[in-house]
Order: structure tokens, then sequence, then C-alpha cells
């Protein structure tokens, strides 16, 4: 049983849709970070988010951290190919490095 | 700037026989990793040193594992004797490791593909 989980694993859309990657869990995190991974490479962060109800922009993609600090959501709005790839969400629970990553998100764009 | 290199970047051989697995981590980072990621149970962390030192090995599978950071640029994951089961992408990972501070990225390297027949 994965202590975070992700929804949907498999993701298969259009380009220029939208989507948002859900990442849960019973247990609360001091951080979490997000991760893109593209075949034959290791993950690659895309950000971290550490505060409650936090809200962060990176160009298409927005994040938000649950008030409560155990869920957080990725949504990116007109998908783009360049899009495609693995992402994972990876908590931090205490003041320390260990991250516990969630099963991953498999996106696909389809042009 | 040099990332986290690691060698092999694929490894094909026979069970039974000693696999060992290489990391050189970014220059400054105290902090390593060891991750094994297959598609059934995603990317779990083997274990974890912090300034050369062990910090937690309880995800190492069992006895034929074990990993060892002689100093801070290198660091290997040996596996022995192999088995099939253990066919996977191993990775590592390093970061800052700062005492009061869990909001530090690990930086990956492009792992390494073992397939054990």
């Amino acid at each position: 049983t994965q202590l975070l989980e992700q929804s949907p694993q498999f993701l298969s859309i259009q380009e220029g849709e939208n989507l948002t990657v859900y990442c849960n869990s019973s247990s609360v995190f001091s951080s979490l970070q997000w991760y893109r991974q593209e075949p034959g490479e290791g993950p690659v962060l895309l950000v971290t988010v550490v505060t409650g109800g936090e809200v962060k922009k990176l160009k298409r993609l927005t994040f938000q951290f649950g008030d409560a600090r155990k869920d957080s959501s990725l949504h990116i709005t007109a998908a783009q190919p360049g899009d495609t790839g693995l992402y994972l969400c990876a908590g931090a629970k205490n003041a320390g490095n260990m991250l516990t990553f969630g099963g991953g998100t498999r996106l696909m764009v389809k042009p | 700037d040099a990332g986290v290199i690691q060698s092999p970047r694929h490894e094909v051989t026979e069970m039974g026989q000693e696999v060992t697995l290489r990391c050189k981590p970014i220059s400054g980072h105290n902090s390593l990793f060891w991750y094994r990621q297959t598609m059934m149970r995603g990317l779990e962390l083997l274990i974890y040193f912090n300034n050369n030192v062990p910090i937690d090995d309880s995800g190492m599978p069992e006895d034929r594992f074990s990993a060892k950071m002689p100093n801070a640029s290198f660091s290997t994951l040996k596996i022995q004797p192999s088995e099939p089961r253990d066919s996977a992408v191993y990775f590592c990972a390093s970061s800052i490791g700062l005492v009061r501070s869990s909001n530090q990225p690990q930086h990956f390297g492009d792992g390494t593909r073992l397939s054990i027949l």
C-alpha cells in the first residue's frame, strides 16, 4: 500500500485539454514535492509546496497543497505533447531529507 | 555543472552473479539516496546516506543488497547473488542535507537499467 496515492495512474488526452492529477494521503507532510520523469531519465523537480493551502504556478502548471497538508494536486492548462511524462509526488514528513514517493501518474498528450 | 553520474547505464547478467552499481553525487551535496523503480512498485527508497554515513537502510530488500559510501564523491550498491526479481531501474540521487529543512530537492541520475536473466 502506497503512503501517497496518486490518481489517475494513467491519462491520455488530446493537445489543448486541461487535466488534474491528485496526490492523497492520510498522513501529514511537512512539505510536498512534484517531479516529472521522462523515459530513460531520472525524475526532475518541478516544485516544492510547504504551507497548507499554498498555490504555486509554473507557466501552465498549477500546484496546490491541501489545507491539512495531507494532499496535493497538479493542474495543467492547455496540455501540450511536451508535457508527456510520469508525474510523481513526494512527501517529506519531518526535518530530514527522506522522501516518500507516490506511485505516479503517467500522462500522454497526443498532438 | 555535472549532475549525478551513474554507471553503468545498462547491465545484463545471469542470476547468481555479483552486480555493482556506481554513483557520483553532485559536488557539495552531503545526502545520497539509492532508489529502485519498477512498474509494479514504483520508486522505492533503498538506503539513505548523510555525510557518508548510512542513516536509514530499512528499504534494503535483504542481505543480498549492500551499499557503501567510502567518501563524499562515490557510492556503490552491490547485489550478491543477483536474482531475476532484482531486475529494475536503480537510481541514485543527491541533495544538500540541511538538518532543519525538509525542502531540499533531490537531484537524480539517469539510472542503471538492470536485467538479471
